[in-house]
C-alpha cells in the first residue's frame, strides 16, 4: 500500500497568516493527489485535485503544488472559516490512502 | 442538489452483520462511480470501498477485503455496503462519497453526513 506522510499533524496561526502542509507518498503516485477540507461533525470536501487543480467554487487563497512524491497545500491569507483538519489523499492506486490530518488551529 | 443519505447504522455485536444504504438524488447515480469511506471517531479518514457506474469494477481495501461487500443498485440510485463478521476495529462513520467520473478515479467531491456503526459486545 502506498503511505501518506502529513506534517505537521497540528498546526497553530492567526488570521492572515500563510500555512503550509506537506505530504510525502512512499512511492511515485504522479500527480494523482487530492486535499480535502474537514470540519467538526461535519463530512470532508474537496479542495484541490490532481496536485494542483482546484475544484469549483474553491478560493483562490487555496493552492497545491508538487515536487516528485513531494506535495504542498497553502493558504494564502488565513481566513476564520480556514480552521479545520486538512488530509491529503492519493488516487493512484488501490487502496486510496489518506494522510494522517493536519489540524489547523487559532494561535 | 446533490445529495447522498446513508443509513442502516447502529450498534452491533462483534462477528455479527450489518448493511448500510446511501440514497443519492440531484444527479444521474449511474453517471458516476461511487464509494465508501470511513472514519472511526476522533480519527483520520480511511477509504473502504469503491464500485464504478456499471459495478464492472470493485475495489476494497486490504483491512475490509473478505468481509465487506459493496453494490449498487442504478434503478433504485441507492448505494450499499453489506458488513460481515464485524470488528471492533470497524466502528467508525461511514460516509458515502461520489467519484466524479463513471468509472473509478478516485476522487470524492461529494459526501454524505455519514452513519455511525458501533462494534460492541
Amino acid at each position: 500500500d502506498i503511505q501518506m506522510t502529513q506534517s505537521p499533524s497540528t498546526l497553530s496561526a492567526s488570521v492572515g497568516d500563510r500555512v503550509t502542509i506537506t505530504c510525502r507518498a512512499s512511492q511515485s503516485i504522479g500527480n494523482w493527489l487530492a486535499w480535502y477540507q474537514q470540519k467538526p461533525g461535519k463530512a470532508p470536501t474537496v479542495l484541490i485535485y490532481d496536485a494542483a487543480s482546484m475544484e469549483s467554487g474553491v478560493p483562490s487563497r487555496f493552492s497545491g503544488s508538487t515536487s516528485g512524491t513531494e506535495f504542498t497545500f497553502t493558504i494564502n491569507s488565513l481566513q476564520p472559516d480556514d480552521f479545520a483538519t486538512y488530509y491529503c489523499q492519493q488516487y493512484s492506486s488501490y487502496p486510496y490512502t489518506f494522510g494522517q490530518g493536519t489540524k489547523l488551529e487559532i494561535k | 442538489e446533490v445529495q447522498l443519505v446513508e443509513s442502516g447504522g447502529g450498534l452491533i455485536q462483534p462477528g455479527r452483520s450489518l448493511r448500510l444504504s446511501c440514497a443519492a438524488s440531484g444527479f444521474t447515480f449511474d453517471d458516476y462511480a461511487m464509494h465508501w469511506v470511513r472514519q472511526a471517531p476522533g480519527k483520520g479518514l480511511e477509504w473502504v470501498s469503491g464500485i464504478s457506474w456499471n459495478s464492472g469494477t470493485i475495489g476494497y481495501a486490504d483491512s475490509v477485503k473478505g468481509r465487506f461487500t459493496i453494490s449498487r443498485d442504478n434503478a433504485k440510485n441507492s448505494l450499499y455496503l453489506q458488513m460481515n463478521s464485524l470488528r471492533a476495529e470497524d466502528t467508525a462513520f461511514y460516509y458515502c462519497a461520489r467519484d466524479t467520473v463513471s468509472l473509478i478515479r478516485g476522487i470524492f467531491d461529494y459526501w454524505g453526513q455519514g452513519t455511525l456503526v458501533t462494534v460492541s459486545s
